[in-house]
């Protein structure tokens, strides 16, 4: 069974611009959560989103937003890049509802930012 | 404000000792605490995770000992082998809630050598 997919694996983009990252949860799993991995630090959440539906947010500003699709899969965007937002980007997707504390997490996209 | 704290941030053992990692938290709706492997490049694993209604959870090499009093969990690496190198996060869940939020330590880098 495949796990989570994430695409792309690497992105450079420069100050100013947009980015659009994606992810394909477990077969099965309903629940996705991205989550910013920055250099040395554990990652911190941003979005969690169940059946399209937002569920909740971290302490991220406007400039990043996200989306379910039907299919459970996830796009992540971030407007306006700042230096501050390279850092590895993780998708995780659980069952939601019973086993939803089980979280797995796809390799990521790693974001530069020049 | 870090919910999870974990230290040390980086350890060194050597090829068959025991690994030890600790975290501390204060919120006491937490009641999942998972423990994630990350190598380089990849995002993280799951590797071990305990309740608060028990002490102590071991598989294989790997335990968890819990002290809910304390408000404090550890990871116990025994055998300690050169493929453990890999930083090590611990994690916290709240269950009941609806939002599959996990709040993270900062990560701990352990080097086992032969």
């Amino acid at each position: 069974d495949a796990g989570v997919t994430q695409s792309p694996t690497h992105l450079i983009k420069t100050r100013g611009q947009h980015v659009t990252l994606r992810c394909s949860p477990i077969s099965g799993h309903k629940s996705v959560s991205w989550y910013q991995q920055v250099l040395g630090q554990g990652p911190q959440f941003i979005f969690q989103y169940y059946e399209k539906e937002e569920r909740g947010r971290g302490n991220f500003p406007d400039r990043f937003s996200a989306r379910q699709f039907p299919n459970y899969s996830s796009e992540l965007n971030v407007n306006a890049l700042l230096l501050g937002d390279s850092a590895l980007y993780l998708c995780a997707s659980s069952l939601a509802g019973t086993g939803n504390e089980k979280l797995f997490f796809g390799s990521g996209t790693q974001l530069s930012v020049l | 404000q870090q919910q999870v704290k974990q230290s040390p941030q980086s350890l060194i053992v050597q090829k068959g000792g025991i690994s030890i990692i600790n975290c501390a938290y204060e919120n006491t709706a937490f009641d999942y605490f998972p423990w994630y492997q990350q190598f380089p490049g990849k995002g993280p694993a799951l590797l071990i995770a305990i309740r608060p209604d028990v002490s102590e959870k071991k598989e294989g090499r790997f335990t968890i000992s819990f002290n809910k009093s304390a408000k404090q969990f550890s990871l116990h690496i025994m055998d300690s082998q050169p493929g453990d190198s890999a930083t090590y996060f611990c994690a916290a869940f709240i269950r009941g809630s609806t939002l599959g939020r996990l709040y993270f330590g900062r990560g701990t880098q352990l080097t086992v050598w032969p």
